[in-house]
């Protein structure tokens, strides 16, 4: 079974903090996503990283692939209030069988930032 | 290029009774993914569809299933509602190839009372 852990659960934080936000499994993923979610909204895809080690920058966001392709952080540098949701790691299968069109997610962290 | 659409964004039925969603993938994906969110579970896969045929299909029961159209358009449909089933269900769109990028949908909620 696949599955992602993500750390911490929950992130309170004061506008123009840093924070970091883990996601770590036992499996090796080919690829893993980074999605952000508003309430009653789907979530959006931020990045895609794909090969061990990868830093991606977005902004005041950088992300980043594990070495061995099991783990994946996002930091944020400065947050602003505006980047406040749930912050959902993602990767493709899961338990046995095809991994056709199926991601794995994380448990998410909700991440408030407050003024 | 328009995102991927559900229709319709809020749905509120009673137990027994049986829903249908609907997703409009964007335009040039063949592959099609639903899933179920709640708070106490998070993203949970139902099945993928791609060219009309499910690939593969997640662990719930068979009151719960789907369709694909040939112009990609895909359907769920719930029967027998429970109140567990109240959730937000959201559709994912993906080219379908080696890419495991997906894009979501605003997402159905669904309320069963």
């Amino acid at each position: 079974t696949q599955l992602l852990e993500q750390s911490p659960q929950f992130l309170s934080i004061q506008e123009g903090e840093n924070l970091t936000v883990y996601c770590n499994s036992s499996s090796v993923f080919s690829s893993l996503q980074w999605y952000r979610q508003e309430p009653g909204e789907g979530p959006v895809l931020l990045v895609t990283v794909v090969t061990g080690g990868e830093v991606k920058k977005l902004k005041r966001l950088t992300f980043q692939f594990g070495d061995a392709r099991k783990d994946s952080s996002l930091h944020i540098t400065a947050a602003q209030p505006g980047d406040t949701g749930l912050y959902l790691c993602a990767g493709p299968g899961g338990a046995g069988g095809t991994s056709y069109g199926k991601l794995t997610f994380g448990q998410g962290t909700i991440l408030t930032v407050h003024p | 290029k328009a995102g991927v659409t559900q229709t319709p964004r809020y749905l509120i039925k009673t137990r027994g009774q049986q829903v249908t969603l609907s997703c409009s993938p964007i335009s040039g994906h063949r592959s099609v993914s639903w899933y179920q969110q709640t708070p106490g579970q998070g993203l949970q896969f139902l099945f993928e569809y791609f060219s009309e045929t499910q690939r593969n299909k997640g662990n719930f029961p068979g009151r719960f299933s789907g369709r694909q159209f040939s112009n990609s358009r895909s359907e769920m449909n719930v029967s027998t509602l429970e109140l567990g089933d109240s959730a937000l269900y959201l559709c994912a769109s993906s080219l379908g190839g080696t890419s495991a990028e997906a894009f979501f949908g605003q997402g159905t909620r669904l309320t069963v009372v």
